[in-house]
This record gives C-alpha cells, sequence and structure tokens, in this order.
C-alpha cells in the first residue's frame, strides 16, 4: 500500500523555466508534507516542508503547494537551474506529531534542467 | 560542521557473509535513522531510535537484519548472514529530537551481495 506517490519518473525542463514535481498521498491523516533533494551518490537533503494547515510554503525559488481535498501536493521550482537537476522526493511522517523522523517517502522524480 | 558520517561507503560481500554498516550521528542529535533504498521499494525506513533506545523496528525485514546504538555518537546495521536481496544503498540519518521537522541523511553505504 503505497501511501506516497509520485506518478512522474521523471521530469525534463528547460533552464529558466518553471518546474512542477507532483505527489499524491492516500492516507487523510497525514498533516506535514516534506520535500527532499537527492543527488547522486549523495544522501537525500531536505528542501521544504509544508503543515496542513496551510495551503502554500516559499522559500525562495521553491514552492510548495497542497491541496488536501485533492490530498495532492505539488513543488514550483521558478525559475529552474542546471543545478536543480536531481531526484525529488515527496514524504510525510505518521499523523500527530509522534515523529518527524519516520518518513514515508514516494517513488522519487528525476528533474533535469537542460542549459 | 560534520554530517552524518557512514562507512563503509562501499562494501561488495558474497552471500552468507556478515555486513556490519556503521553510522556517526551529528553531534547532539538524539534521534537515528536506518533508512533502505532499492529500485523496488524506495526509501523505506528500517529502524528508528531516540536516545539509544529503539523505539520503531518494524521495518527491518528479517531476523537476519539487527541493528544496535551503543551511545549516542555511533550505531551499526548487521545483516548475518547477507543475501543478495539485501543489495541496497543503506542511509542513516539523525535528528535533532523525535518531533524535528528535518532529519539529516549520511551519503549512504552501497551494499551489493554477489
Amino acid at each position: 500500500d503505497q501511501q506516497v506517490k509520485q506518478n512522474s519518473p521523471s521530469l525534463s525542463v528547460q533552464e529558466g523555466r518553471i518546474s512542477i514535481l507532483n505527489c499524491d498521498y492516500t492516507n487523510s491523516m497525514f498533516d506535514y508534507f516534506l520535500w527532499y533533494k537527492k543527488y547522486p551518490a549523495e544522501g537525500p537533503t531536505f528542501l521544504i516542508s509544508i503543515s496542513s494547515i496551510k495551503d502554500k510554503n516559499e522559500d525562495g525559488r521553491f514552492t510548495v503547494f497542497l491541496n488536501k481535498s485533492a490530498k495532492h501536493l505539488s513543488l514550483h521550482i521558478v525559475p529552474s537551474q542546471p543545478g536543480d537537476s536531481a531526484v525529488y522526493f515527496c514524504a510525510a511522517p505518521p499523523a500527530g506529531g509522534t515523529s518527524y523522523g519516520k518518513l514515508t517517502f514516494g517513488q522519487g522524480t528525476i528533474l533535469t534542467v537542460h542549459p | 560542521d560534520a554530517g552524518v558520517i557512514q562507512s563503509p561507503r562501499h562494501e561488495v560481500t558474497e552471500m552468507g557473509q556478515e555486513v556490519t554498516l556503521r553510522c556517526k550521528p551529528i553531534s547532539g542529535h538524539n534521534s537515528l535513522f536506518w533508512y533502505r533504498q532499492t529500485m523496488m521499494r524506495g526509501l523505506e525506513l528500517l529502524i528508528y531510535f531516540n536516545n539509544n533506545v529503539p523505539i520503531d523496528d518494524s521495518g527491518m525485514p528479517e531476523d537476519r537484519f539487527s541493528a544496535k546504538m551503543p551511545n549516542a555518537s555511533f550505531s551499526t546495521l548487521k545483516i548475518q548472514p547477507s543475501e543478495p536481496r539485501d543489495s541496497a544503498v543503506y542511509f542513516c540519518a539523525s535528528s535533532p529530537r523525535v518531533f524535528g521537522n528535518t532529519i539529516y541523511f549520511g551519503e549512504g553505504s552501497w551494499l551489493t551481495v554477489v
């Protein structure tokens, strides 16, 4: 039972354009979501998060949108840069704040930004 | 600042051999997590510790897997005996507290069992 799903295995974008990465979840109890970025041969690094009490969180070029009714979130990167090329994971901890480190990850989306 | 340190970075071993993966969490962090990444299952939590005590090991696949945290600065994940299906990248991560809003991953240990 995959509770966090990233249905697009890959995404290719031109430098300067917007990248939109999508994530769907099935567990309506999830109340916090995170995005991690992973470069080859490195561990995932935290990128941005959002609480279910918000529908948007912005940090520089990165914005995460949450649509609770659709159980969907998306990560927008504007403008995209070649250095953003990486695998992006959507993740969620158990509801209720029992452990933010016990994450359920999506399968990841490979983003390639072309110069 | 030193991040989470894992060793070895790469390990190739024969089926049936014992494998020990090591992790040094970030100083001051009191929660430690072992994750595994495979093509089939993606990133999945194996076990996590809080203040050196195992809290949840429900992700440990079989009795062949065991993890310990003898002190706040060291943890091991052991596989005995190893099997080819254990081939994966094993990540250790740490967090300042259980309710922290992010965890910090090491670079991973790439295990190949032949």
